[in-house]
């Protein structure tokens, strides 16, 4: 089965304006969460979506916001873009329990801000 | 609050060898462990799990260890090859309350032929 779609895969944009990441998850799973990966903080957990309402939230300013459809796809988006936000953003899909391999990770957005 | 860290920054091991891959976790509370791999370019990708109420889980070629005493998580790759070149994280994530992985900080496997 097809996995975990990020799209676009690299992002250029310049601090002031705003992005939006999109994210695919595996059919049949209600679960996405994303993750932001930079090289000074690793990987830190943004916010989880199920069955589109917004299940947990990490330590991210609310610059950062996201929502889920009926379909489970997912966005994300951050406003007023800081130079600070340039990194790899990842979207994990989980059925929404803890089972084996349970988070699958897409490939991410490299999101580089200007 | 919740940590996971990471002993060794950069292991580098020669083809054929056995690696050793050593997680310390603070949170007493996580129930479930996962060993990811990431690949450059690429999201991490799972490579084994194991519960809290396991010491030991065995998949192809990997191992995971649990010492839940010390809270210290251990990754065996047997046989090293040069495609197991990559950086290996350790997770952690609690079964109940916030529904989070915790990141380690990562360790770059360096395979040499």
């Amino acid at each position: 089965k097809a996995g975990v779609t990020q799209t676009p895969r690299y992002l250029i944009k310049t601090r002031g304006q705003q992005v939006t990441l999109s994210c695919s998850p595996i059919s049949g799973h209600r679960s996405v969460s994303w993750y932001q990966q930079t090289p000074g903080q690793g990987l830190q957990f943004l916010f989880e979506y199920f069955s589109e309402t917004q299940r947990n939230k990490g330590n991210f300013p609310g610059r950062f916001s996201g929502r889920q459809f009926s379909n489970s796809r997912s966005e994300m988006n951050v406003s007023t873009l800081e130079l600070g936000d340039s990194a790899l953003y990842l979207c994990a899909s989980s059925t929404g329990s803890l089972a084996k391999g349970g988070y699958t990770f897409g490939s991410g957005t490299r999101l580089t801000v200007v | 609050g919740e940590s996971v860290g990471l002993h060794l920054p950069t292991l580098s091991v020669q083809e054929g060898d056995n690696s050793i891959i050593n997680c310390a976790y603070s949170n007493s509370a996580s129930d479930y462990f996962i060993w990811y791999k990431q690949e450059s370019g690429k999201g991490p990708q799972f490579i084994i799990d194991i519960r809290s109420n396991m010491d030991k889980r065995q998949g192809q070629r990997v191992t995971v260890l649990l010492n839940k005493t010390v809270k210290h998580l251990s990754l065996q790759i047997a046989a090293t090859q040069p495609g197991d070149s990559a950086v290996y994280f350790c997770a952690e994530i609690a079964d109940t309350g916030r529904r989070a992985l915790t990141f380690g900080s990562g360790t770059r496997l360096q395979v040499q032929p």
